[in-house]
């Protein structure tokens, strides 16, 4: 079956250490993006790539970065300057090109940083 | 800017009874729109989408949801909730500057009671 891998489900890390969050996806998409989650804030952009080899930021990429070496490929990686870590991230992905394509989204991984 | 409101945080209602679960959006063109549900600890699953046409749109298990352009409103809908129903929905708006971006509201907890 197509879908999003996220992994891994929990991760625990301590203060003042970068983390990598992965996203697999085996649907074909162009299009992957990162998103946070926060209880009562919805979902907030990150990242988001519409191509291999390229990304833009979204709307709150401060203290995030990422890389989209492959199609299906889309890590994130949390690093030490993000203030506020602690959260649930979402990886989506969509068919680039198709006009109002909607999100398939992975299963998330809770992040949590003390 | 683009904005999505859902004015209820979460809303409990009886097995059997039926359902409406608000959202008014903000967009200066047709806009792209979504309702997402999420179980507790997963990722969002798409109801149902609207772009044009008929109004009144159907989506899986049984929901369904009505732009008005002039309430700026997409309403989600549902005769007789069950108990799995039970979850975190979202409304979102979709928007193609620059690549396909979906902007969600902060979304609407539903209890079912017995």
């Amino acid at each position: 079956d197509g879908g999003i891998t996220q992994s891994p489900k929990y991760l625990f890390r301590k203060e003042g250490q970068n983390v990598t969050l992965s996203c697999e996806q085996n649907l074909n998409h162009d299009a992957m993006y990162w998103y946070r989650q926060d209880p009562g804030q919805g979902l907030r952009l990150i990242y988001y790539s519409q191509i291999v080899n390229d990304f833009q930021k979204g709307d709150i990429a401060e203290g995030y970065s990422v890389s989209r070496e492959k199609k299906e490929s889309f890590p994130l990686t949390v690093t030490s300057a993000q203030k506020n870590p602690t959260a649930f991230y979402l990886c989506a992905s969509s068919m680039e090109g198709v006009l109002g394509s909607p999100l398939h989204f992975g299963n998330g991984t809770r992040l949590t940083v003390t | 800017a683009q904005s999505v409101t859902q004015p209820d945080i979460h809303i409990t209602v009886s097995e059997g009874a039926s359902l409406e679960l608000r959202c008014n959006y903000s967009y200066g063109a047709t806009p792209y729109l979504f309702w997402y549900v999420q179980s507790p600890g997963q990722g969002l699953q798409l109801l149902l989408k609207y772009f044009s046409g008929d109004t009144l749109v159907q989506g899986i298990k049984g929901f369904e949801a009505e732009f008005k352009r002039s309430q700026s409103s997409f309403n989600l809908r549902k005769p007789s909730v069950h108990w799995s129903d039970a979850a975190e929905y979202f409304c979102a708006v979709g928007r193609n500057t620059g690549g396909f971006k979906t902007i969600f509201g902060a979304g609407t907890r539903l209890f079912v009671k017995a």
